[in-house]
């Protein structure tokens, strides 16, 4: 079974600019999360989705992410205009349904932002 | 709020040792507990998980268990190898959200020297 992919891995960008991520879920997980892993410090969840709809983005800078899951498959987040406290590593996670236990995540993509 | 709290890394230790990483939570109801790894350029994995009081979790020869007195999850085993050297982090997940976060420790690396 394929895993969660995310892509790019890396990406170097200088502030102000405006960045993107993508992440494609397990197949047939209606649950996809992304987390925001600041150096030293534990992933925090930025926004959750349940198939195309936003669960949970208490915690989501508005005034500069954004992120969508338009058919309810894969999901992009993005940054603009990014500052420097943005540079982190960007996770991305899916499981079955809310409730499911276990969520799987993506090798992350890790963002400087200059 | 809900938060978790692990002991400061890095722990060395040597080949065979015994290995415990402290964590204990603060949390209304009653969450989920879990163990997550993160091996070096690779994604988080879940490890361990317990669902309610006094249940152990246990996953390649570590273990936790649910401690609710204490609040505690403890991570244990009792001879770590080279390959057991990662970033650990402890994480909740509350009993009674209607969503699937997962709120995380800062994390704890383990070196395991030969």
């Amino acid at each position: 079974e394929a895993g969660v992919a995310q892509s790019p891995r890396y990406k170097i960008i200088e502030k102000r600019q405006s960045v993107a991520f993508w992440c494609n879920p397990i197949s047939g997980h209606a649950t996809l999360y992304w987390y925001q892993q600041i150096l030293g410090q534990g992933p925090k969840l930025l926004i959750q989705f349940q198939n195309n709809g936003v669960v949970d983005d208490s915690q989501l800078p508005k005034d500069r992410f954004s992120a969508e899951r338009l058919k309810g498959v894969d999901s992009t987040l993005k940054i603009q205009p990014a500052k420097l406290e943005d540079s982190a590593v960007y996770l991305c996670a899916s499981s079955l349904g809310p409730w499911e236990e276990t969520q799987y995540f993506g090798p992350g993509t890790r963002l400087l932002v200059l | 709020g809900n938060s978790v709290t692990q002991m400061e890394g890095p722990v060395t230790l040597s080949e065979e040792a015994f290995l415990t990483i402290n964590c204990t939570y603060t949390a209304t109801g009653y969450p989920s507990l879990f163990w997550y790894v993160q091996y070096p350029g690779e994604g988080l994995q879940l490890l361990l998980k317990a669902t309610k009081a006094d249940d152990k979790g246990s996953n390649k020869g570590f273990e936790a268990t649910y401690r609710k007195e204490t609040t505690s999850f403890h991570l244990e085993k009792g001879s770590v190898q080279v390959s057991d050297s990662a970033v650990y982090f402890c994480a909740l997940r509350r009993g009674s959200s209607n969503t699937g976060k997962l709120i995380f420790g800062q994390g704890t690396t383990l070196q395991v020297k030969p």
